[in-house]
């Protein structure tokens, strides 16, 4: 079993749609949660992060961890053709020597 | 300029040859990592190194060897290329001072092997 599943998608969407992108992991030790997004043809890079349970809002973007369930969300509001990209789910051990990653869900938002 | 480079950006080489892949870094972090992404499976760590004289496997190390040569520059080797190796491979970077050690990656090296 892989430490973090995540649904490869693809998702299409339309512009303005409100975006749910959702990870589950196994080991309850992860304590930090990451998302990572991943333009064609670039390097992931870091979007959001959260520590533990509960909610965290940047803008337009929400990350929620349920660690009861194991259970790692992103949502995305007002979505917008420039959010079309891949989006990583991440996780890591309280000393952070390793992170390990979902596969990635792939965005399309449609104008 | 960018922080993370990556060099060459594409190859193609054939199975049993020997391959490497640099990466270099302005960011002046001691952390450096290589992953390997594939369809399907995400990223998956191959080696991470916490400093010059430090050197650690990651999840997948078979068939690869690293070296760090300056805090600033991480090689990947591939001593005996093979098919199943054909992948995007990426560097990445961070600062340990950083509270979530975020990962700053470079862009990506893909690797044919026929």
């Amino acid at each position: 079993q892989k430490e973090v599943e995540q649904d490869p998608g693809p998702l299409s969407v339309p512009e303005g749609a409100i975006v749910s992108l959702n990870c589950t992991y196994s080991n309850s030790a992860f304590q930090y949660f990451m998302w990572y997004r991943q333009y064609s043809r670039k390097g992931p890079e870091l979007l959001m992060y959260t520590y533990s349970s509960g909610n965290k809002e940047d803008g337009r973007f929400t990350a929620q961890v349920d660690k009861s369930s194991k259970y790692i969300s992103l949502f995305i509001r007002d979505s917008q053709p420039s959010d079309s990209a891949t989006y990583l789910c991440a996780t890591a051990l309280y000393n952070f020597n390793k992170f390990y990653f979902g596969s990635g869900t792939k965005l399309n938002v449609k104008p | 300029d960018a922080d993370v480079t990556q060099t060459p950006r594409n190859r193609i080489t054939k199975t049993g040859k020997r391959i490497m892949l640099e990466c270099s870094q302005t960011k002046g972090h001691d952390r450096m990592y290589w992953y390997r992404q594939d369809p399907g499976l995400g990223l998956r760590l191959i080696y991470y190194s916490f400093d010059v004289k430090d050197i650690n496997k990651g999840e997948i190390s078979d068939g690869y060897s690293v070296s760090r040569q300056a805090q600033a520059k991480f090689s990947l080797s591939l001593e005996s290329a093979i098919p199943n190796q054909t992948a995007l491979y990426f560097c990445a970077t961070s600062d340990p001072r950083d509270p979530y050690n975020e990962q700053f990656f470079g862009p990506g090296t893909r690797l044919t092997v026929l």
